[in-house]
């Protein structure tokens, strides 16, 4: 069951300009939810998160969006860089901690 | 800090043959995660353990998956016996608690059944 829908398999930017990935639930009790990187060959690499009760979180170049009407949330990357491409898979979970991951999407950041 | 640890990092085997993934997480860290990842997918959980318990097993395909956490530290993933669809990357990843939210993953075993 697709819980978590990443619905752009890929995105290509520029460098310098801004990368948006975004990410839809269907499951109303998800109240937590993460952005994992991945690179070729590594497990994913926690990124960053937001709880229900926000609906907003920076952290440097990346901030998460989440719009809990819409079940949706979105990363945003300013300035996107070069080492920045890679496959970003959205995660959430509720009260269970059972996390369920969307398919990702690959990011390409061209110099 | 020293990450989860997994080997091997690849294996191919060919179908009907068995296997087994082993994982180290991190140190302290109580709840321990196996996920399946097949190509294009996002990571499917197969079993979380809490310490050497089992808390949810609900994904794992047990007719042919097992898995094990004796002393509540490393685990092995074992399959037995190997199906062409179980070719995948399989993932270990731990957190300190079941309430922590972020989990912190392995490289991957990627594992190829011919």
């Amino acid at each position: 069951d697709q819980q978590v829908k990443q619905n752009s398999p890929s995105l290509s930017v520029q460098e310098g300009r801004i990368s948006i990935l975004n990410c839809d639930y269907t499951n109303s009790m998800f109240d937590y939810f993460l952005w994992y990187k991945k690179y070729p060959a590594e497990g994913p690499t926690f990124l960053i998160s937001i709880s229900s009760i926000k609906d907003k979180n920076e952290d440097g170049r990346f901030t998460v969006f989440l719009n809990k009407s819409a079940k949706h949330l979105s990363l945003h990357i300013v300035p996107s860089q070069p080492g920045d491409s890679a496959v970003y898979f959205c995660a959430a979970s509720g009260g269970d901690n059972d996390m369920r991951f969307g398919a990702g999407t690959r990011l390409t950041v061209k110099p | 800090e020293a990450g989860v640890a997994q080997s091997p990092r690849y294996k191919i085997i060919e179908k009907r043959q068995s296997v087994a993934f082993w994982c180290n997480p991190i140190s302290g860290h109580a709840t321990l995660y196996w996920y399946q990842q097949i190509l294009g997918q996002g990571p499917k959980l197969l079993i979380q353990f809490q310490n050497n318990g089992v808390v949810d097993d609900s994904q794992l395909p047990k007719d042919r998956f097992s898995a094990e956490r004796l002393k509540g530290v490393d685990s092995t993933l074992k399959i037995q016996p190997a199906k062409l669809e179980d070719s995948a990357v399989y993932l270990c990843a731990s957190s300190f608690h079941p309430s922590e939210e972020t989990q912190y993953f392995g490289p991957g075993t990627r594992l190829l059944v011919l």
